[in-house]
């Protein structure tokens, strides 16, 4: 089956200006789960959507957005960006029932913020 | 709070047997997950484990100590291409299945 297809693979914004990112689940995936990776961090949460309904939300700042689609298709929102936003954006999939809920992740978005 | 520690890097020999530790204080305790992840990379699933005890899965195995609130994952036979972050994952009872996630190691494997 299809793995988690993250879009756009890499981005190059100017501080200031807004990115909207967009994750892909696997077939049958109805939760999303959206992290910030920055070298010497790790994966900083974000939030989670399951069923078009925001689960869980990280702290970050409202610039941080997203939302998610009847299809289960997710995007994340990025307002007024900054330097500091230049990161990994990672989305994880799961089924989200039971203890190992396939968390898969997908290969990301690598946004540069000049 | 909830805290997971994992050192934030190591260095083995090809050839050689690794040990990663993962120290987690968490409210309440689901599983605890070890993912790996190479240089611009997504991270990829290896182990899980649930109940006490050593899981073995060819040249890595995991083990789970709940009452210590500690796991490591154990590298046989090193190669080259296991040269990756290993990151360390715990699910607590009251997050709602969110996942908690160490900084992840840096394996360095030398020839």
């Amino acid at each position: 089956k299809a793995g988690v297809t993250q879009t756009p693979r890499y981005l190059i914004k100017t501080r200031g200006q807004q990115v909207t990112l967009s994750c892909s689940p696997i077939s049958g995936h109805r939760s999303v789960s959206w992290y910030q990776q920055t070298p010497g961090q790790g994966l900083q949460f974000l939030f989670e959507y399951f069923s078009e309904t925001q689960r869980n939300k990280g702290n970050f700042p409202g610039r941080f957005s997203g939302r998610q689609f009847s299809n289960s298709r997710s995007e994340m929102n990025v307002s007024t960006l900054e330097l500091g936003d230049s990161a990994l954006y990672l989305c994880a999939s799961s089924t989200r029932t039971g203890p190992n809920y396939g968390y898969t992740f997908g290969s990301g978005t690598r946004l540069t913020v000049v | 709070g909830q805290n997971i520690d994992q050192p934030t890097e190591m260095t083995a020999t090809e050839g050689a047997i690794v040990q990663i530790n993962c120290t987690y204080q968490t409210s309440g305790f689901n599983g605890l997950f070890w993912y790996q992840q190479h240089a611009g990379e997504a991270p990829t699933f290896l182990s899980y484990n649930v109940l006490d005890g050593l899981e073995e899965k060819g040249r890595f195995s995991s083990f789970l100590s709940r009452s210590k609130g500690y796991s490591y994952l154990l590298l046989k036979e090193l190669q080259m291409k296991d040269s990756a972050s290993y990151l360390c994952a715990v699910s607590p009872t009251d997050s709602n299945y969110q996942l908690i996630w160490g900084a992840g190691t840096k394996l360095i494997i030398k020839p």
